[in-house]
C-alpha cells in the first residue's frame, strides 16, 4: 500500500534544539495530519492542515502545508524531554475516506 | 471526553481461537477504520467504513472480518488467529470540522497470538 515518505527516521537532539522533519508524495493531498505516539498509546493529532501554504501553530510546533500540495513539514521549537516520541504525518485526498501515513520520525531528546 | 474507546487492551490468543475487537465513538463521526501497526511498517489499513451500514477492504483485510453495528461502533473480528496477526490495532474515527476532515485514534489494543 501506498505510504508517504516521511524524513528523517530517528533523530537524536540536545534538549533546547530545534527539530524539522517532513513527509512527501507523489500525489496531491487535500488534508494533511500531524501526530505524536508515545509508547503504548495511540497516535494523537497535533496540527491539522486544509490549505497549500498554510502555516499552523500548537505551543512550541509548527506545521505547514506545502505549497504544491505534495508536501507538510513540522518543527518543534526548543525541544525538551518530554517530545520524545514517533512523529506521523498523514494525508488525504479530495473525495476519498482513506489515509494516508507516513512511516514515521522517532526523536529522542537527551537532557 | 472519550473519544475512541476500544477493548480489549491486551489480548494473548491461541493459533486458531477467534476474537472481536470492539470499538466505538462518540464524536458522531460518520467514517470509521480499523488499522494495525507494526515495527517499521507504519499504520496499515485494514478495513473502513465510511458511513454506517458501509464497510471496504484496505490494504491488509485477509484473515479480519469487520461490523459496522450502527454509527458508534465498528467492531474487527479475528475468525482463526495467526501469528502474523500479533500486531498492535488502532480503531479510528473520522469527521468533518469547519476547516476539513481529521482522523482520530483510540489507545490500542495489543494482540500476540501464540
Amino acid at each position: 500500500g501506498q505510504q508517504l515518505n516521511q524524513s528523517p527516521q530517528s533523530m537524536f537532539i540536545q534538549e533546547g534544539e530545534d527539530v524539522s522533519m517532513n513527509c512527501t508524495s507523489s500525489s496531491i493531498f487535500n488534508t494533511w495530519l500531524w501526530y505524536k505516539q508515545e509508547p503504548g498509546e495511540g497516535p494523537v493529532l497535533l496540527i491539522a492542515l486544509y490549505k497549500a501554504g498554510e502555516l499552523t501553530s500548537n505551543g512550541r510546533l509548527t506545521a505547514q502545508f506545502g505549497i504544491t500540495r505534495k508536501d507538510s513539514f513540522l518543527n518543534i521549537s526548543a525541544s525538551i524531554p518530554s517530545d520524545v516520541g514517533i512523529y506521523f504525518c498523514a494525508g488525504q485526498r479530495r473525495g476519498t475516506y482513506k489515509y494516508i501515513f507516513g512511516t514515521g520520525t522517532r526523536l529522542k531528546v537527551l537532557a | 471526553n472519550a473519544g475512541v474507546t476500544q477493548t480489549p487492551k491486551f489480548q494473548v490468543l491461541k493459533t486458531g481461537q477467534s476474537m472481536t475487537l470492539q470499538c466505538a465513538q462518540d464524536m458522531n463521526h460518520n467514517s470509521m477504520y480499523w488499522y494495525r501497526q507494526d515495527p517499521g511498517m507504519g499504520l496499515r489499513l485494514i478495513y473502513y467504513s465510511a458511513s454506517e451500514g458501509t464497510t471496504d477492504k484496505g490494504e491488509v483485510p485477509n484473515g479480519y472480518n469487520v461490523s459496522r453495528l450502527n454509527k458508534r461502533e465498528f467492531s474487527l473480528r479475528l475468525e482463526s488467529a495467526a501469528p502474523s496477526q500479533t500486531s498492535v490495532y488502532f480503531c479510528a474515527s473520522s469527521g468533518a470540522t469547519l476547516s476539513g476532515n481529521t482522523i482520530y485514534f483510540g489507545e490500542g489494543s495489543w494482540l500476540t497470538v501464540v
